[in-house]
């Protein structure tokens, strides 16, 4: 199954900032997927980022607020923007190695606290 | 809707139980459904992929079954270790193709007592 790279695993940000998430990739991808997954809760899907055009958001979700970038089959960033408290949540970002009969992979998560 | 339900939402066992962990879901329509395994704070560790068609899957202590009928996949999880301490999440597909999109339980938070 596909290997991802995701960075940072942590951070701490003041209010009002923006921080971008990065998801590499050990092979070539033609979907990704990120989601947020607040405390207590279970993952919800922000957006799907298909390389060479652009993201798409799920209901709830707006670019502005998370855009994505999606340069190559093996790269993309989620950025969280205007960062508020209730943006406090770990996000993930997500594969589907369906084809391969392996199912989806994971990242391993940034967690995300704004104070 | 489609809704996918964990049950129990948390489970404390001794070291050494066998237990069950079960996901029940709305739409029988499923394409495939998938356990995974989240440490606290971490990302998530796919644990078995059932296909609509496969009955079970096995991986060393864990075993899954899948029963479409129903509404209804179990993971059963033999000789517990304090090492199995963790949520475990299942996930339900119903379309394959480009609507990819994954329906999730809450998860079974697990903690085995050495």
């Amino acid at each position: 199954s596909a290997v991802i790279s995701q960075k940072p695993s942590r951070d701490i940000c003041q209010r009002g900032t923006s921080l971008t998430i990065q998801c590499q990739v050990d092979s070539q991808v033609t979907m990704m997927f990120w989601y947020r997954q607040q405390p207590g809760q279970s993952l919800t899907l922000i957006a799907t980022a298909n390389q060479g055009s652009e993201a798409t958001y799920e209901s709830g979700f707006v670019i502005d607020k998370f855009p994505i970038s999606r340069p190559n089959l093996t790269f993309s960033t989620l950025t969280v923007s205007n960062m508020s408290p209730e943006d406090s949540s770990i996000y993930l970002c997500s594969v589907d190695t369906i084809h391969a009969n392996y199912g989806y992979t994971f990242g391993s998560g940034t967690r995300l606290t704004v104070v | 809707k489609q809704e996918v339900t964990q049950i129990p939402a948390a489970l404390s066992v001794p070291e050494g139980e066998n237990l069950v962990l079960n996901c029940s879901f709305t739409d029988s329509a499923i394409y495939n459904l998938q356990w995974f395994r989240q440490d606290p704070g971490k990302g998530l560790t796919s644990l078995l992929l059932i296909q609509s068609s496969q009955r079970e899957q096995t991986s060393g202590r864990l075993n899954a079954s899948l029963d479409k009928s129903s509404g209804r996949s179990t993971l059963y999880i033999a000789a517990s270790q304090p090492g199995d301490s963790a949520t475990y999440l299942c996930a339900v597909r119903y379309n394959a193709g480009n609507n990819r999109k994954l329906i999730w339980g809450l998860g079974t938070s697990l903690a085995v007592n050495p």
